[in-house]
Parts: structure tokens; sequence; C-alpha cells
């Protein structure tokens, strides 16, 4: 139980384009998810959280122009990195917590992002 | 506000060897406390976690952790390692209650040598 999927694994895109990554709670109810960057060894930084239906809270720094978050329901959130460059290439990595769960996540396999 | 430090960033050590990574934390309320693994290219997986009660934690894989509030620590340890521990592993904190925000520690890369 508690799977988190992501897709895509892996995307490489031209700079200026917008990329979307998708998150999943396969067997389970996610009211709230989190998304998450890892540069290359490196921690894992919070980006925002997202509850289902309300309007994600960014982090202190994070664009939310740049990085769009929806969780429309409670299995689907995405991210849409917008107008990419460069220096957004980096290991995108969601999360998600199931209503009771408390401060346990549960994560996904992360997607890897590569502006050209 | 939390914070986690990780000692050392790569820990090297033989099969069968005992394991130990170190976490110390800071928190101005009780802390939940928890350990991750993550192989290359992979998300996180949860290995254990500590909220209340009985302060030596077992997780799976055969780890442990124990919380020392006097030394505000929370190292990981295991009895024999294996060649399939060979991982990145994150300690983290939050507050305790319900829905609190976690913080990670900058991770140590566990190497294992046969």
């Amino acid at each position: 139980g508690a799977v988190v999927s992501q897709h895509p694994s892996w995307v490489i895109c031209k700079s200026g384009t917008s990329v979307k990554i998708e998150c999943r709670s396969l067997d389970f109810q996610a009211t709230t998810m989190f998304w998450y960057r890892q540069f290359p060894k490196q921690s894992l930084m919070l980006m925002a959280t997202s509850n289902e239906g309300s309007k994600a809270t960014y982090e202190q720094g994070v664009e939310k122009d740049k990085f769009l978050i929806n969780h429309a329901s409670l299995t689907l959130s995405t991210l849409t990195v917008t107008s990419a460059h460069p220096e957004d290439s980096s290991f995108y990595i969601c999360s998600a917590r199931a209503e009771g769960a408390y401060n346990e996540q549960f994560f996904g396999p992360g997607t890897r992002l590569t502006v050209l | 506000a939390q914070s986690v430090t990780q000692l050392g960033s790569h820990v090297s050590v033989s099969e069968g060897a005992l394991v130990l990574l170190r976490c110390n934390y800071s928190s101005s309320v009780p802390p939940y406390l928890f350990w991750y693994v993550q192989y290359p290219n992979q998300g996180l997986q949860l290995l254990l976690k500590y909220t209340t009660g009985a302060t030596l934690v077992k997780g799976i894989n055969g780890f442990e952790a124990e919380f020392k509030k006097s030394e505000t620590s929370f190292h990981l340890t295991k009895p024999s390692a294996h060649m399939s521990d060979a991982a990145e592993y994150f300690c983290a904190v939050s507050k305790s209650g319900g829905y609190q925000k976690v913080t990670f520690g900058t991770g140590t890369k566990l190497q294992v040598i046969p």
C-alpha cells in the first residue's frame, strides 16, 4: 500500500517551453501533496505544499508563477514548470500524505528534468 | 524552527560491519524524527520514525535508531552491513503533532565495501 507514482520519470525540453509533471497516489487518498526539488548530491528542498481543492502554499523564494501546482483531486497533483530554463534542470520529487497519517509522507520515484 | 545535522556526507563500511549514521536535531518543541533511504534516481523510502513512546525504534531492513533527548540525537544503526544497503540516507525532523512540515538533513551516502 501507500504507493505514489510520478510521470514522466524523465523529460528533456527546450528552453522556454513548459513541462508538466504528474504525481498520483495509487492506493490512498492524499489530502496533502508536497513538491520537492533535489539538486545533485544535495538534500530535498520543499518547494510547495498543496491541499486538495485549494491553492498551494509556496516556500520562500519559490516563484509561484513559474512553478504552477494544481491539486484537483485527492489522488492527483501536477507541477508545471513554465518557460523552463537550464537552471530549472533538477530532480523533482513529490510526496503525499494520507488523511490521518500525520507527518508520514510517501514519496514518488522522482522526475529528472533537463532543460537544454 | 527545526533543523537536522547529519555528520559525514560519506560513510564507508565493510560488508558485515556495523553501520552507524549520525543525526543531530534542533527543535524548540518535542520532535518527530525520521530516517529515509534513497536509491539512485528514486524517491525516498521511510526506514523508521520516532513520534512518541519507546525511544529505540526498529525499522525495515534491520535498521534501528535511538532517540536521545539529552544528546538531541537520532543515530541510525545496523549491526551488519549488506551490499544492498549502499544508498543515500536522510534524517528528517518535524514538530510533533499533526501535519507539520518536515525538514530534511543533507544526507549521508553509505558505501559498502565487499
